[in-house]
């Protein structure tokens, strides 16, 4: 059983671009979770998608946004990217009922220059 | 905040046990205990979770006290593999999807 995959790998923008980070979750999934992993810091909870939609968000300004297709695919966008914005992006998925675990994928790395 | 404690470092030697305590005193009664590790530069691996009673499976074992106060993760033979950063997270399955991620325990296997 193919795991949750991220495209890219690693992305290098600079500032005040854009950037879109890509997840594919386990198949069967509906639940899609994104955190980031600054350096030297721990997993920040980002955002939670379900059936399509925004279930919940950390504390991120609002340029930190995403969405989730009817596959359960789910994208990322990072506007006017800032130099603390680099980081390992994680994305994450689960069944939708009670206590099931989260399952992560490896992540992308985005350097901002 | 994480509402979990656990030790920053712990040594194991290879094909010994290695027993990861956490404590998690506050833990609310429809809260789940939950072990991940973390491999450098990979994402977090789920390793088990429990409610109450011990829980087992072909990677680790979950040991709970009876009060639920603190857990702790075995890992019956430890590898060099097994190095790694190993968290313990509560959380109840209506808490906004959001795992919340101390600083966990970083494990060294040694030869």
């Amino acid at each position: 059983e193919a795991g949750v995959t991220q495209s890219p790998t690693h992305l290098i923008k600079t500032r005040g671009q854009q950037a879109t980070l890509r997840c594919s979750p386990i198949s069967g999934h509906t639940s899609v979770y994104w955190y980031q992993q600054a350096l030297g810091l721990g997993l920040q909870f980002l955002l939670w998608y379900d059936e399509g939609e925004e279930r919940n968000r950390g504390n991120f300004p609002p340029r930190f946004s995403g969405r989730q297709f009817p596959n359960y695919s789910s994208e990322l966008n990072v506007n006017a990217l800032e130099l603390e914005d680099s980081a390992l992006y994680l994305c994450a998925s689960s069944l939708r009922t009670g206590s099931q675990p989260q399952h992560f994928g490896d992540g992308t790395r985005l350097s901002i220059l | 905040d994480a509402k979990t404690t656990q030790p920053t470092s712990m040594d194991c030697a290879e094909g010994r046990a290695a027993n990861l305590p956490c404590n998690h005193s506050t833990i609310s009664g429809n809260e789940y205990v939950y072990w991940y590790r973390q491999i450098h530069s990979q994402g977090p691996q789920y390793i088990i979770h429990g409610l109450k009673n011990n829980e087992t499976n072909e990677m680790a074992s979950l040991i709970i006290t009876e009060d639920r106060k603190s857990s702790t993760l075995i890992l019956p033979h430890a590898t060099l593999r097994d190095t790694a950063v190993y968290y313990c997270i509560v959380r109840a399955y209506n808490q906004g999807g959001k795992l919340i991620f101390g600083q966990g325990t970083e494990l060294s296997v040694k030869p």
